[in-house]
């Protein structure tokens, strides 16, 4: 089945280490995004990919960084993890052109920062 | 502003129906989007609807869009245990890929 695919499912790191958090699809899609989702909250948008063009958020703090080698992958490197960047991590996608461009999510990386 | 927002709790008994509501604030969104989400996992697309449509059945599901209040709801009949989960209304505003989630709402549903 075409799917979107996040590992690790659980990633825990230590205050200031950087940390590599990875998305795959199989949908073949153009556009991905990365959000992050703190508790009981709505996912936050920190960037997309529309193909290799890159979308910063205007309020996504710097430490956070994307990499898209290729379609099927793209990358969320936290530089120096704080104890506020402990959350969800979620990986989406979405087809442009289709008409509802409806993005399909990843399980999620729960980030826990010690 | 670009504010959707939900009620964040709603208790229902197992067989009821359950409508939870949604307002939103972009008269230009093109679609509308309701999402699952249980706990520890991510968001999986229920249903969405076009805003041109006043209303979208999909077996259990019904959502009703008023456009000129900007108000979205999902009904979800006979409502089962496993419906318990947070439900997220999402718009797209036109010519954008970016969602504005709502604040999301907690259906739990009582044995």
């Amino acid at each position: 089945d075409a799917m979107v695919i996040q590992n690790p499912r659980y990633q825990v790191t230590q205050f200031g280490k950087p940390v590599t958090l990875s998305c795959s699809q199989t949908l073949n899609h153009n556009v991905m995004y990365w959000y992050q989702q703190k508790s009981s909250q709505a996912p936050k948008l920190l960037f997309h990919y529309y193909d290799k063009d890159f979308n910063n958020e205007a309020d996504t703090p710097d430490n956070f960084q994307s990499r898209r080698p290729n379609t099927s992958f793209c990358f969320l490197d936290i530089r120096s993890p704080g104890l506020g960047d402990a959350a969800m991590y979620l990986c989406a996608t979405s087809r442009a052109g289709d008409s509802t461009e409806t993005q399909y999510f990843g399980p999620g990386t729960r980030l826990l920062v010690l | 502003g670009e504010d959707v927002e939900q009620s964040l709790f709603l208790s229902v008994r197992e067989g009821d129906s359950s409508v939870i509501n949604c307002t939103y604030t972009d008269s230009s969104s093109t679609y509308l989007y309701w999402y699952k989400q249980e706990p520890g996992a991510g968001l999986q697309l229920l249903t969405y609807i076009f805003s041109n449509m006043d209303m979208k059945q999909d077996q259990r599901l019904t959502v009703l869009l008023n456009k000129k209040d900007k108000h979205l709801s999902l009904r979800i009949a006979d409502t089962q245990t496993g419906d318990s989960a947070i439900y997220f209304c999402a718009e797209r505003g036109s010519g954008t890929y970016k969602y504005i989630f709502g604040t999301g709402t907690r259906l739990k549903v009582l044995a």
